[in-house]
């Protein structure tokens, strides 16, 4: 079964400041990767879609990397705002079937 | 388009009632997915359906827990009778194929008190 961790939990860092989260995952047998934001009380909003044959996606500040061999993949933000706070999570999908991990709680 | 529609956003109910959550998929998705969230557990995946046929609902917590996809674009979520430790947040999501991701709906917000 696929077991999807993220480290840290939660990370405080300074505005202004580049921070990568990470992200690992047991079976490398994945469709795609997707990164995940979720703001308190509220739903998810997608992030980032890399494809398994992909090796990085980006948009604007936010650069994600897929390395599916080693089952890993990091979410890099760069020059950080507070409005950047919030939950990260990523997700792999296997089959028709998406696994998500805790999340990491982000506090700028 | 709309995008993955949720109703209700939240739900208050007593113990022993039954609830029904209901959920619309962006058009021209196939597979829809029903997941729950809490602090202790995170999200949790409940069951999914493809082409309007339940593939795997192993994530069902007991048989309280029932739910349907009468056509290609709606399904619901029923718990019946509700109980406290159903309280949480219920998610719906759609997505085209494999290897397309996932849209989120809002949101239910359920209370049993």
């Amino acid at each position: 079964k696929q077991e999807v961790t993220q480290i840290p939990a939660a990370l405080s860092v300074p505005e202004g400041e580049n921070l990568v989260l990470n992200c690992s995952f047991t079976d490398s047998a994945i469709y795609n990767l997707q990164w995940f934001r979720q703001d308190p009380g509220k739903g998810l909003t997608s992030l980032l879609l890399i494809q398994s044959s992909q090796r990085e996606q980006t948009s604007g500040r936010l650069n994600a990397s897929l390395d599916k061999s080693s089952g890993r993949s990091t979410l890099y933000i760069a020059a950080s705002q507070p409005g950047d706070s919030a939950t990260y999570l990523c997700a792999v999908r296997v089959n028709n079937d998406m696994r998500f991990g805790a999340g990491t709680r982000l506090t700028v | 388009d709309a995008g993955v529609i949720q109703s209700p956003r939240h739900e208050v109910t007593e113990m022993g009632q039954e609830v029904t959550l209901r959920c619309k998929l962006i058009s021209g998705h196939n597979s829809l997915f029903w997941y729950r969230q809490t602090m202790m557990r995170g999200l949790e995946l409940l069951i999914y359906f493809n082409n309007n046929v339940p593939i795997d609902d192993s994530g069902m917590p007991e048989d309280r827990f029932s739910a349907k996809m009468p056509n290609a674009s709606f399904s619901t979520l029923k718990i019946q009778p509700s109980e406290p430790r159903d309280s949480a947040v219920y998610f719906c999501a759609s997505s085209l194929w494999e290897g397309y991701g996932y849209t989120f709906g809002s949101g239910t917000r359920l209370t049993v008190v």
